[in-house]
């Protein structure tokens, strides 16, 4: 059972423009969403979070929108930059273990 | 850089041997988190200790198992291994408890090849 899910494998975005990954998840326990950023050879690095009592949160070129709702988030990056091409996970958690989906590979075209 | 030391990078071993995998995590973390990422796999929650203590467990077998040392590094043991444990193992360190709210520090892995 994939409690949070990242329907897109993969997404190429002109450098500039805005990059949205998105990810949704099942379980309403979730309390505590995040994002992780994986370059090829490295683990992976935090980028920005956000709580449930929280609809956006802001962190320079990153913003993360959570509807609760809908159970679903998304990472907005503008401008995107070459440096951006990686994979992002996204996790979610409560007081357990973080739940991870099966990641966005991001690509910016120069 | 992390602060999270995995080693080694790259293990390639046989089936039905077995493999120990460490971990030091960052300066002043008491937690300690295993993670297994199989081929276009999210990263799979094996087991967390705390302090010493096993804290939370998730899809970890049986054949598995880990321990984390008084000072504070951390094993990872896979025995009788298999084909299918080929994989990148992940080690997170952070400050508190299971709780998401505790940002998780990773190092860079290490590759297990199973032939």
């Amino acid at each position: 059972d994939q409690q949070v899910k990242q329907n897109s494998p993969s997404l190429s975005v002109q450098e500039g423009r805005i990059s949205i990954l998105n990810c949704d998840y099942t379980n309403s326990m979730f309390d505590y969403f995040l994002w992780y950023k994986k370059y090829p050879a490295e683990g992976p690095t935090f980028l920005i979070s956000i709580s449930s009592i929280k609809d956006k949160n802001e962190d320079g070129r990153f913003t993360v929108f959570l509807n609760k709702s809908a159970k679903h988030l998304s990472l907005h990056i503008v401008p995107s930059q070459p440096g951006d091409s990686a994979v992002y996970f996204c996790a979610a958690g409560g007081n357990e273990k973080l739940t991870f989906g099966t990641g966005t590979r991001l690509t910016i075209i120069p | 850089d992390s602060g999270v030391t995995q080693t080694p990078k790259h293990l390639i071993t046989a089936t039905g041997q077995r493999v120990t995998l460490r971990c030091s995590p960052r300066s002043g973390d008491l937690s300690v988190y295993w993670y297994q990422q199989s081929l276009d796999q999210g990263l799979q929650f094996l087991i967390q200790y705390y302090n010493g203590e096993e804290r939370a467990k998730g899809n970890i077998l049986e054949r598995f198992s880990a321990q984390q040392f008084p000072d504070l590094h951390s094993e990872l043991n896979l025995s009788s291994l298999e084909l299918g444990d080929s994989a990148l193992y992940f080690c997170a360190s952070s400050g508190g408890g299971t709780s998401a709210k505790n940002i998780q520090y990773f190092g860079a892995g290490t590759r297990l090849s199973v032939l």
